[in-house]
């Protein structure tokens, strides 16, 4: 089983240019999540699906993209990439809010 | 506002010793309360979860308590083991939105020989 995977593991970008966080599960969970953890605090809900086509914004979606084509997949995009994006990123995935999440082992991203 | 309170922010205890991990929160309306463990470049892990109308939940040799009334969890950590050091963290979730769990900053738990 592989359950949450994210790619890539490790990325270095310079201010401005863009990326895509990739996340994919194969568990058939309905409910996708992107956090970011900055060192030291707690995760913070950047965007969340609960289904192919629906994505909702979280606490700090400002700087960040999403799509859900698939029950799969939920991707996670950068534009213009800034330093006070520099952190972890997790995907996590669930069958709704009363079941534990399952969570990918992180991007760590560092924007210079 | 809605917040998760972790106490004590790191501890330090010697293998084989048994800790307490405490938990308050201000989140409302209350879904949920979950645990997660979450080793040193991983992701978090689900170690227990309850409901408002579960007051207690274990697993192995952890054991999680939680107090609806006055908002409070604590998490038990029994006979300590080196593989034990990492950061636990309390979970809440709302009940209105799917999406809206607020986390606590962690409790980093080291366990030396």
């Amino acid at each position: 089983n592989a359950g949450v995977t994210q790619t890539p593991k490790f990325r270095i970008l310079k201010i401005g240019q863009s990326m895509t966080l990739q996340c994919t599960q194969d568990m058939n969970h309905n409910y996708m999540y992107w956090y970011r953890q900055d060192p030291g605090m707690g995760l913070k809900l950047i965007y969340y699906s609960v289904g192919a086509g629906i994505t909702d914004k979280g606490e700090v979606p400002n700087g960040y993209n999403v799509s859900r084509s698939t029950t799969e997949d939920f991707p996670l995009r950068l534009e213009l990439a800034a330093p006070s994006q520099t952190s972890v990123y997790f995907c996590a995935s669930n069958f709704g809010q009363t079941q534990p999440q399952h969570f990918g082992d992180g991007t760590r991203l560092s924007i210079l | 506002k809605n917040q998760v309170e972790q106490s004590p922010q790191s501890l330090i205890i010697l293998e084989g010793k048994n800790c307490t991990l405490q938990c308050n929160y201000t989140v409302s309306p209350f879904s949920n309360l979950r645990w997660y463990k979450q080793d040193t470049g991983r992701g978090p892990v689900s170690l227990t979860i309850m409901t408002f109308s579960e007051n207690t939940k274990s697993n192995g040799r952890y054991t999680a308590t939680l107090d609806a009334d006055t908002k409070q969890s604590s998490l038990h950590i029994t006979a300590s083991q080196l593989s034990d050091s990492a950061s636990y963290i309390c979970v809440v979730t709302r009940n209105t939105n799917a999406g809206k769990s607020t986390f606590g900053d962690g409790t980093t738990l080291t366990v030396k020989p």
